[in-house]
């Protein structure tokens, strides 16, 4: 079975922290997503990644930076976090850029910025 | 641009009962179509998926057809379980990018 895995279920921090989220995948999928999720809003995809140390804007990357060093790994950053950045985030994988493939999600990590 | 529309919730139906969530969606060319569901506590996992016009993806006793004519792709069951309460998303990808654009879900409860 595809695993993706996020380093933590619940995450609290303060304000103007440096906030860094992880996920891991494990059946060598080329794509990475991060999205947030908000209630009322859906899922919004903030970044995604095609390959190691690509990345390409979503449609809300403003606060947000991406690092994708390994093709397993793909972590979030919160430069300065922001209470309007309280929300859950959910990582995602999939096989294969040129092919409508189901993308693979984690179990989120619920993100309280106080 | 693109975008999905779903109905709002939640959807309160008693067990065995016959279920419809709406979705329609506005995109330009010919879109691939999902209904993807997440389990309290879960992260979200695909249920099902139609690639064009009047194919129909089917899972678990759901069945979604797609509907170029009226951009719609309902999410039907026959017959509802506790186990089915969840929330439900549709979404779309246009041909050749692997960027979903998600409705904003559907909570379904179902009660004994």
């Amino acid at each position: 079975d595809v695993k993706v895995t996020q380093s933590s279920r619940y995450l609290v921090k303060r304000t103007g922290e440096k906030v860094f989220l992880e996920c891991v995948q494990d059946m060598d999928h080329e794509n990475m997503f991060w999205y947030r999720q908000d209630p009322g809003l859906g899922l919004r995809l903030i970044y995604f990644s095609y390959d190691v140390k690509m990345k390409e804007k979503g449609d809300i990357p403003e606060g947000y930076s991406v690092s994708r060093e390994k093709k397993e790994r793909f972590s979030l950053i919160l430069e300065s976090a922001s209470t309007n950045q309280t929300s859950m985030y959910l990582c995602a994988s999939s096989f294969d850029g040129a092919s409508l493939d189901e993308q693979f999600f984690g179990p989120g990590t619920r993100l309280t910025v106080l | 641009g693109n975008s999905v529309t779903q109905m709002e919730g939640p959807v309160t139906l008693s067990e065995e009962a016959f279920l419809t969530i709406n979705c329609t969606y506005t995109a330009t060319g010919y879109p691939s179509l999902f209904w993807y569901v997440q389990y309290p506590g879960e992260g979200l996992q695909l249920l099902l998926k139609a690639t064009k016009a009047d194919d129909k993806g089917s899972n678990k006793g759901f069945e979604a057809t797609y509907r170029k004519e009226t951009t719609s792709f309902h999410l039907e069951k026959g017959s509802v379980q506790v186990s089915d309460s969840a929330v439900y998303f549709c979404a779309l990808a246009n041909t050749g990018f692997q960027k979903l654009v998600f409705g904003t879900g559907t909570r379904l409860l179902v009660s004994p």
